[in-house]
């Protein structure tokens, strides 16, 4: 079936303007996640969603960064009045959920750069 | 706060030896721990995992071990081969929640 997609593939903006990022899931799975990867640097958690549930957005690093997911399907990252520093590759990933079900399946990922 | 270390940050192997990674995890709550590999410009690929109910588990070439009383855990590649060459990811996570990362090890195996 069809895997986690993500989408623009990339991104370039000047700095101070918005951009969001898209992700849809593997139909069925009820968690999301989103991950920052910086350049030659491991995965940073940003935010996840599981059902119903509160999202637990322990990771934001700013109050630029926000993310809703409508429906309990797809998902959108929002990032306000970016900064050079954002640049970076962001990956989402999704699970079935549930104990015992945590495998993650990673999107192709944005890559995001802002001049 | 929650933390992994992984070692060595970079590795290279002949064709055909082995080759091992090892992480550690700062919270004790971790009951799962999954194994990505990343190709370069590529999606991380979930390549094994274990949860804190085993000690260890294998497939074919690779295998996981996993001693909660050091939060340590370890992967182990046999018989490596030039497209083992990619980096590595162990992570941890407590209840189906968010992956803790570590830092990767970038794997060379030269031929």
């Amino acid at each position: 079936g069809a895997g986690v997609s993500q989408s623009p593939s990339n991104k370039v903006t000047e700095k101070g303007k918005d951009v969001e990022l898209r992700c849809d899931p593997i139909s069925g799975h009820t968690a999301l996640y989103w991950y920052r990867q910086s350049l030659g640097q491991g995965l940073e958690f940003l935010i996840y969603f599981q059902g119903n549930s509160a999202p637990d957005k322990s990771g934001l690093p700013s109050d630029r960064f926000s993310a809703e997911r409508t429906g309990g399907s797809v998902s959108t990252l929002t990032i306000q009045r970016t900064q050079q520093e954002d640049s970076a590759v962001y990956l989402c990933a999704s699970s079935p959920g549930g104990a015992g079900q945590e495998t993650q399946y990673f999107g192709p990922g944005t890559r995001l750069l802002v001049l | 706060g929650e933390n992994v270390e992984q070692h060595p940050s970079t590795l290279s192997v002949q064709e055909g030896d082995s080759a091992v990674i090892k992480c550690t995890y700062s919270d004790s709550a971790s009951n799962y721990f999954p194994w990505y590999k990343q190709e370069l410009g590529k999606r991380p690929q979930l390549i094994i995992d274990i949860r804190s109910n085993v000690g260890e588990k294998k497939d074919q070439r690779i295998a996981v071990t996993l001693n909660k009383t050091a939060k340590h855990f370890s992967l182990h590649i046999t018989e490596t081969q030039p497209e083992d060459s990619a980096v590595y990811f162990c992570a941890a996570s407590k209840g189906g929640g968010k992956l803790i990362f570590g830092q990767g090890t970038e794997l060379s195996v030269k031929p």
